[in-house]
């Protein structure tokens, strides 16, 4: 059974900080990752993804990838209270992608 | 701006009913997916479909059928709803191939009474 482990928050910064969101997998045959945001009441959405070892950046949100420990990171910069929300990470299979419970992220004004 | 349309956001059935959730995406995805979301249990899969009449079962598929008769249509059906599948059903559409995440639909709240 492929698993995504996340720990489940919540992580809670103050405006502004650097958080840092983590997950395991547990398959090595896994390409490609994703993160998606889900507000409270709302569907999922994709904010990142990445295929190669290291970080991809995109705007104040960077993601990281080491294959070689089965660990991908999500760091928001500059965190913001529209960022407070669950984060879930999504692992490719053979077919479908296998989703962590996510992270719930709490940005303090 | 691309869509997964779910038809219904919230719906109230009776135990024993035939519930048909339907889900319509305009992005000419190949894979459609049905998840059905609950607090501390997160995603869990329960059907999926990689090409039109073709579907496969995901990790809980008892007590619900999918019917995928047109490439933009995925429809859930629960044949006699039960308390227990009250929850939060999100649809999904995806490009083929392992790089592709996927695009969700804004999801039916399902309460069976």
């Amino acid at each position: 059974q492929k698993e995504v482990e996340q720990n489940s928050g919540p992580l809670s910064v103050p405006e502004g900080a650097i958080a840092s969101l983590n997950c395991t997998y547990s398959d090595r045959g896994s390409q490609s990752f994703f993160w998606y945001r889900q507000y409270s009441g709302k569907s999922p959405e994709l904010i990142m993804f990445i295929y190669s070892n290291g970080d991809k950046e995109d705007g104040r949100f960077t993601a990281q990838l080491n294959k070689a420990s089965q660990y991908v990171s999500l760091l928001i910069r500059d965190s913001q209270p529209s960022d407070s929300a669950t984060y879930l990470c999504a692992v490719s299979g053979y077919s479908t992608l296998t989703f962590g419970k996510g992270t719930m992220l709490l940005v303090s004004p | 701006d691309v869509k997964v349309t779910q038809s219904s956001r919230y719906l109230v059935k009776r135990t024993g009913e035939k519930v048909f959730l339907e889900c319509v995406q305009d992005m000419d995805h190949e894979n459609m997916f049905w998840y059905r979301q609950d607090p501390g249990l997160g995603l869990r899969l329960i059907y999926f479909s990689y090409d039109v009449k073709m579907k496969e079962k995901g990790d809980i598929p008892e007590g619900y059928s999918v019917s995928r008769e047109k490439k933009e249509r995925f429809s859930l059906i629960l044949e006699s709803a039960s308390t227990n599948q009250t929850s939060m059903y999100l649809c999904a559409s995806s490009f083929r191939g392992q790089n592709y995440g996927y695009t969700f639909g804004s999801g039916t709240r399902l309460t069976v009474v």
